[in-house]
């Protein structure tokens, strides 16, 4: 079954401080795996997705097929890093393709 | 990346009655999607809203109780029917985007059903 896992609901980190926000998938095939961010009071946007291997806002997640794994890491939060974030992946499901499978989130606190 | 609108954008409704939401998009898109998010728990894909036709609903969810418009490119209705409490959710609209497998969101519409 199509599953993606977020351990933590609720993360709390010191500003500079580095951050390890954990995701683990179950699929099948070859998936899209991605990171949605929802700031207070803002709707749910894409942050970054792992065909694109690209670093935003210092954030990087790196795809590792043999663990299953697809963490979302930064070297030093800052406050306006607190937001939710969600895992979410993309596969094709009974014939429906890109049905996006979210992970329950997680909760990123920076203190100041 | 695609504009989405969403009305409205927060509702307080009596148990049993029906709900409209609408989504607009500011570009023509192939692919629609409806989303749940109830009270701290994550997003749930409730149908894919197909133009021209009737709309794919995930498990769980079914079209005598949200049924679903897709009249043309920009535009898609879910309606919430007979509700109860436990309908009381965020609603969500996404669209994909016409190159890439990314989705975009729509603002939500929160609804609480008394």
């Amino acid at each position: 079954a199509q599953r993606v896992t977020q351990p933590e609901k609720l993360l709390s980190v010191f500003k500079g401080a580095p951050v390890e926000l954990k995701c683990n998938y179950s699929y099948s095939g070859s998936p899209e795996l991605f990171w949605y961010v929802q700031y207070s009071r803002q709707r749910l946007q894409l942050l970054l997705r792992h065909i694109s291997r690209e670093s935003i806002k210092g954030f990087t997640a790196d795809l590792n097929k043999g663990e299953t794994s697809f963490h979302l890491k930064k070297p030093f939060a800052q406050e306006e890093d607190s937001a939710m974030y969600y895992c979410a992946l993309s596969g094709s499901v009974r014939g429906a393709t890109n049905k996006l499978i979210f992970g329950t989130g997680t909760l990123l606190a920076v203190q100041p | 990346s695609a504009v989405i609108s969403q009305k409205p954008s927060r509702d307080i409704c009596q148990r049993g009655t029906s709900l409209t939401i609408q989504c607009q998009v500011d570009s023509q898109v192939t692919m629609m999607f409806w989303y749940r998010q109830q009270p701290g728990q994550s997003l749930t894909l409730i149908a894919t809203a197909n133009q021209g036709s009737e709309a794919t609903y995930e498990s769980g969810f079914v079209i005598d109780k949200f049924p679903i418009s897709r009249p043309n490119l920009t535009f898609s209705t879910l309606t919430v029917s007979n509700m109860s409490p436990e309908d009381s959710s965020i609603y969500l609209c996404s669209v994909r985007g016409r190159s890439t497998d990314t989705q975009y969101f729509g603002p939500g519409t929160r609804l609480t059903v008394l």
